[in-house]
């Protein structure tokens, strides 16, 4: 099965709404990459996270290793904000693969 | 900074040719990763090289593909025989120092099999 499961698959928002992308793994994931990857291709990344909670302007993400997950929250949402979020999991200390999730396809509609 | 540099952006071979794709990692990073993007299997690991030593090829397809870094400051991706299947955006990621830290990836190489 999906080491790293993200949900949704696909979420279309309004702009200036809120949301929140989740993954779940079923790995004992020492840290958290999160990625954007825009309608260019290119891969952005957002954040790399410890167990904890980071922010950055309208974006917040908190890693929990205890109960295997981690959530990407977008406040205010913006068209920029649109493209693929992924989430990417390093699977033990010293690893060096990061395992990926499928990612959630966010639409930002005016 | 330029960031991670691929090229070509697209390439396109027929069945049975070598492709060969490059990538030039950011100045200072010690450690280079190739992965592979296709809409079926999503992004997957296929190399790692750590100050220019090849580390972890457990990705790689065990025949046609193989990967070098010569020197710091570019490595290569090689498919020899290419085929229909091979088709994927390549992407090149490089980061400070191995596990554990921030990775940042090039806009990739689209590789198209006809």
């Amino acid at each position: 099965g999906d080491k790293v499961k993200q949900s949704p698959s696909a979420l279309s928002l309004q702009e200036g709404t809120n949301s929140a992308l989740r993954c779940n793994f079923s790995i004992a994931a020492t840290t958290v990459q999160w990625f954007l990857q825009n309608p260019r291709g290119s891969l952005i990344n957002l954040f790399y996270l410890v167990p904890g909670t980071k922010e950055n302007g309208r974006l917040k993400s908190t890693f929990n290793s205890k109960e295997s997950y981690s959530t990407l929250h977008i406040r205010d949402a913006q068209l920029e904000d649109s493209g693929t979020y992924f989430c990417a999991a390093e699977a033990a200390s010293g690893s060096w693969q990061l395992i990926f999730g499928s990612g959630t396809q966010l639409t930002v509609m005016p | 900074n330029a960031g991670v540099i691929q090229t070509p952006r697209h390439k396109v071979t027929g069945k049975g040719q070598e492709a060969t794709l490059w990538c030039e990692p950011i100045s200072g990073h010690s450690a280079v990763f190739w992965y592979r993007q296709t809409i079926v299997q999503g992004l997957e690991f296929l190399t790692y090289f750590r100050n220019q030593a090849p580390i972890d090829d457990s990705g790689m397809p065990k025949e046609r593909f193989s990967a070098q870094m010569p020197n710091q400051s570019h490595s290569t991706l090689k498919i020899q025989s290419t085929q229909p299947q091979d088709s994927a955006v390549y992407l090149c990621a490089s980061s400070l120092d191995g596990s554990q830290n921030t990775l940042y990836f090039g806009a990739g190489t689209r590789l198209s099999v006809l």
